[in-house]
């Protein structure tokens, strides 16, 4: 089955730094991809969009400056959380889909700590 | 009101127990629709897509209902395994946009 791969899986970074987070699909092509973040215990928040080529649509209350988005080819997007601070410790999740309406599948998640 | 709405539970259940979830939709521009499970600290699996005519898969039964805008899944024969959160989500037909549910916890117990 499709394939949705995400790295790194866990990252701890110090305040102020920058983090990359990638999401592949790996054997599909995937125009749409979605990034996430869930709090403990919380259900997923959809963040952005990310559309192959074009700017990422962000969710109302997410900074687009804070996660920048970067989806340059059909099989890859990343999500880049700048200047990171303490609360954007979170559990950050990518999915893809393979075809209008089909079913999403979600990469394995990405624990970010910010000390 | 919310556009997907789970009982977020928990439902605590004894192991070979039957139980059953529901979730709503607003949306009546909903197309696809999907069960989800999610383990602590991972990432949302697919359990089952959920056809207009329902479907069951082994222990998992899948249903819609258009006319009252809900989704079910059943767990029979329900395993220690099964312990998790279920996660609906619904597609807006003709767009990119899914939404979830909050999901409802399962605990299945010895």
């Amino acid at each position: 089955g499709a394939v949705v791969s995400q790295h790194p899986s866990r990252v701890i970074c110090k305040s102020g730094t920058s983090v990359k987070i990638e999401c592949r699909s790996l054997d599909f092509q995937a125009t749409t991809m979605f990034w996430y973040r869930q709090f403990p215990k919380q259900s997923l928040m959809l963040m952005a969009t990310s559309n192959e080529g074009s700017k990422a649509t962000y969710e109302q209350g997410v900074e687009k400056d804070k996660f920048l988005i970067n989806h340059a080819s059909l099989t890859l997007s990343t999500l880049t959380v700048t200047s990171a601070h303490p609360e954007d410790s979170s559990f950050y999740i990518c999915s893809a889909r393979k075809g209008a309406g089909g079913e999403l599948f979600f990469g394995e998640g990405s624990r970010l700590t910010v000390l | 009101r919310k556009e997907v709405e789970q009982d977020p539970g928990p439902f605590n259940v004894p192991e070979g127990a039957t139980v059953a979830f529901n979730c709503t939709y607003s949306n009546s521009a909903s197309q696809s629709f999907f069960w989800y499970r999610q383990d602590c600290r991972k990432e949302p699996k697919l359990l089952m897509s959920v056809y207009s005519s329902g479907n069951e898969d082994g222990r998992f039964t899948a249903q819609l209902n258009r006319a009252s805008q809900y989704i079910s899944l059943l767990i029979r024969d329900s395993k220690l395994s099964d312990s998790a959160t279920y996660l609906c989500v619904v597609n807006i037909g003709g767009t990119y946009k899914y939404i979830f549910g909050t999901g409802t916890r399962l605990k299945v117990l010895a």
